[in-house]
């Protein structure tokens, strides 16, 4: 499809193991948002990817979340050494400029740490 | 740190009722979006206000600007089953975008 996708859909690890989140942006959407929304709360701004240009790291809570993205497309979040309160849900969104534009949201990916 | 409040955090009502829930701050954002957000889904926007008191409609919806750029509202008539979700409110300032909390709707036939 054309949308925002997200991969996996679900990720259950165990405390102390890295893990990977993908972000597929909608094709031409310069700028990629990575947010985590914990249960019954707002969105958390994570990084924030615009173009060639440094990203935009200050919603990292520690240093245990880098992200990246290649070719100015796919993103992906990884999260090392994970711990119970990193469970959530980490949402993927694109725009095609700035903040002001609509953001356009995965589905997200539910990770659950044991 | 700016922040957006917003109340009800929950709200349940029965199908046809009016409501209105808002979104609060002490600061000044340059644009304020509102979403829809299902469970299992991703947010999608619902619509972007940029002028203070500016008042924008889609169809049973009314989402207001404050004059000050600080606060906002959306008002839905006659509310049906699916207008539930979760509604948040997010305000653009140089840098981040900031979401609130969001209001959970419940509308029951």
């Amino acid at each position: 499809g054309a949308g925002v996708s997200q991969s996996p859909s679900n990720k259950v690890t165990e405390k102390g193991k890295d893990v990977e989140l993908r972000c597929d942006p909608i094709s031409g959407h310069t700028a990629l948002y990575w947010y985590r929304q914990s249960l019954g709360q707002g969105l958390e701004f994570l990084i924030y990817f615009q173009g060639n240009s440094a990203p935009d790291k200050s919603g990292l809570p520690s240093d245990r979340f880098s992200a990246e993205r290649t070719g100015g497309s796919v993103s992906t979040l990884t999260i090392q050494r994970t711990q119970q309160e990193d469970s959530a849900v980490y949402l993927c969104a694109s725009s095609l400029a700035g903040i002001s534009n609509e953001q356009f949201f995965g589905p997200g990916t539910r990770l659950t740490v044991l | 740190t700016q922040l957006l409040e917003q109340s009800p955090q929950f709200l349940s009502i029965q199908e046809g009722e009016n409501l209105t829930v808002y979104c609060n701050s002490s600061s000044v954002f340059s644009s304020l979006q509102w979403y829809r957000q299902e469970p299992g889904e991703g947010p999608v926007l619902l619509v972007t206000v940029v002028t203070g008191g500016e008042v924008k409609k889609l169809k049973r919806l009314t989402f207001q600007f404050g004059d000050a750029r600080k606060d906002s509202s959306l008002h839905i008539t006659a509310a049906q089953p699916g207008d539930t979700g979760l509604y948040l409110c997010a305000g653009g300032s140089q840098g981040n975008l900031i979401f609130g909390k969001g209001t959970k709707l419940s509308v029951k036939p």
